[in-house]
């Protein structure tokens, strides 16, 4: 049974800061992993999807990379601003049409 | 503008009622999934279905139900056996095709029991 872990549950860093959130995963065999973020009491929203035979995909000032070997992608944010502060969720999908396995979140605050 | 709609954003429900959460889509979507969030959790699935007249239960769908007669509408059921209620619910839905199967949700409903 896939199991993805994301730690530390939350963060909190100074603005300006460049900064990486981790996620693990327990079954390497993925067909391709989504992050996501969520602001507080409102649904989700994707961020970036990597399929398992790349390596990372960038959007903005995001960019996400996939280790399926070691079972680990990052999500690595440059120069975070206030308006990043929200919960970051990582999930993992294992067949094309199967279903999304999710962490719990990484819940991020920037100070100002 | 294409998206999901969730209604009603709140609810509240006596304990013993059934309760039934609207999930609505104008995106084409083949797919539609129910989840539910609680604090500090992850997102669990409920059911899903990938075509319509046809849903597929998830990993917690004891005390739920749904149907899915039209292509654009995913309603969910919380029946009076669903033993904790109280909870953040998300639709999603998404294109079944290989590749780019990106999820999205709606706004979510959040069910209170009182």
């Amino acid at each position: 049974k896939q199991e993805v872990t994301q730690i530390p549950a939350a963060l909190s860093v100074p603005e300006g800061e460049n900064l990486v959130l981790n996620c693990s995963f327990t079954d390497s065999a993925i067909y391709n992993l989504q992050w996501f973020r969520q602001d507080p009491g409102k649904g989700l929203t994707s961020l970036l999807l990597i399929q398992s035979s790349q390596r990372e995909q960038t959007s903005g000032r995001l960019n996400a990379s996939l280790d399926k070997s070691s079972g680990r992608s990052t999500l690595y944010i440059a120069a975070s601003q206030p308006g990043d502060s929200a919960t970051y969720l990582c999930a993992v999908r294992g067949g094309a049409n199967s279903k999304l396995t999710f962490g719990k979140g990484i819940t991020l605050s920037v100070r100002p | 503008d294409g998206g999901i709609t969730q209604s009603p954003k709140y609810l509240f429900r006596k304990e013993g009622q059934n309760v039934t959460l609207s999930c609505e889509q104008n995106l084409n979507h083949d797919a539609m999934y129910w989840y539910r969030q609680d604090p500090g959790q992850g997102l669990r699935l409920i059911y899903y279905s990938q075509i319509v007249n046809d849903f597929q239960k998830g990993d917690i769908a004891e005390g739920y139900s749904v149907s899915r007669e039209k292509k654009e509408s995913f309603p969910l059921t919380v029946t009076s056996a669903q033993k904790n209620p109280t909870a953040f619910y998300l639709c999603a839905s998404s294109i079944l095709s290989s590749g780019a199967n990106v999820l999205t949700f709606g706004a979510g409903s959040r069910l209170t029991v009182l």
